[in-house]
């Protein structure tokens, strides 16, 4: 169980395109999910918080309209990063909170990551 | 969220204990001690967690001082696949948002 997933795990493209990565609790529902951004041989940095069905709260320093973040259900958060640029080649990972199971409840789980590389 | 602290890298003979220690000398009452470990290119992969008492599941133990300013985490056999980075982080349930700080690398050495 709590296992969470990510799609794709990887992708290239070209600058100046927008990209959307997909992030799936695949049994429990997590009203919360969390975007981190990793650089190599760095600690993953939060970029933000998505809600179910309200909008997303982002870290000091990261652009809202570059990174739109969509939570329109109970187990998918969408992330887009639109006009990307080779800056914006990293490691995205996701993470969910789990909601409901007694012992586990609030613990995050995370996605398998999915590598940007913009050319 | 209290900060910690973890000592940046650590050596394990494979088969042997490792045990990652990380300080939290201002975490709260309601704070919970979480330990994930991220393997090379991979998501964080979410290990045991407590509070104030000492935990054991199929991967780890956690032992959590009785001050609770610090803990412990034991992978009792450790082999070649628990190389990793480790990251302890102090939680506030209902919380929120998981800062990630730089961990511990631990090395298995066959």
């Amino acid at each position: 169980g709590a296992v969470v997933s990510q799609h794709p795990s990887w992708v290239i493209c070209k600058s100046g395109t927008s990209v959307k990565i997909e992030c799936r609790s695949l049994d429990f529902q997590a009203t919360t999910m969390f975007w981190y951004r990793q650089f190599p041989k760095q600690s993953l940095m939060l970029m933000a918080t998505s809600n179910e069905g309200s909008k997303a709260t982002y870290e000091q320093g990261v652009e809202k309209d570059k990174f739109l973040i969509n939570h329109a259900s109970l187990t998918l958060s969408t992330l887009t990063v639109t006009s990307a640029h080779p800056e914006d080649s990293s490691f995205y990972i996701c993470s969910a909170r789990d909601d409901g199971r007694s012992e586990h409840v609030d613990t995050q789980y995370f996605g398998p990551g999915t590598r940007l590389t913009v050319l | 969220d209290a900060k910690t602290t973890q000592p940046t890298s650590m050596d394990c003979a494979e088969g042997r204990a490792a045990n990652l220690p990380c300080n939290h000398s201002t975490i709260s009452g309601n704070e919970y001690v979480y330990w994930y470990r991220q393997i090379h290119s991979q998501g964080p992969q979410y290990i045991i967690h407590g509070l104030k008492n000492n935990e054991t599941n199929e991967m780890a133990s956690l032992i959590i001082t009785e001050d609770r300013k610090s803990s412990t985490l034991i992978l009792p056999h450790a082999t070649l696949r628990d190389t990793a980075v480790y990251y302890c982080i102090a939680l506030n349930t209902g919380g929120f948002k998981t800062i990630f700080g730089a961990g511990t690398r631990l090395f298995v050495k066959a």
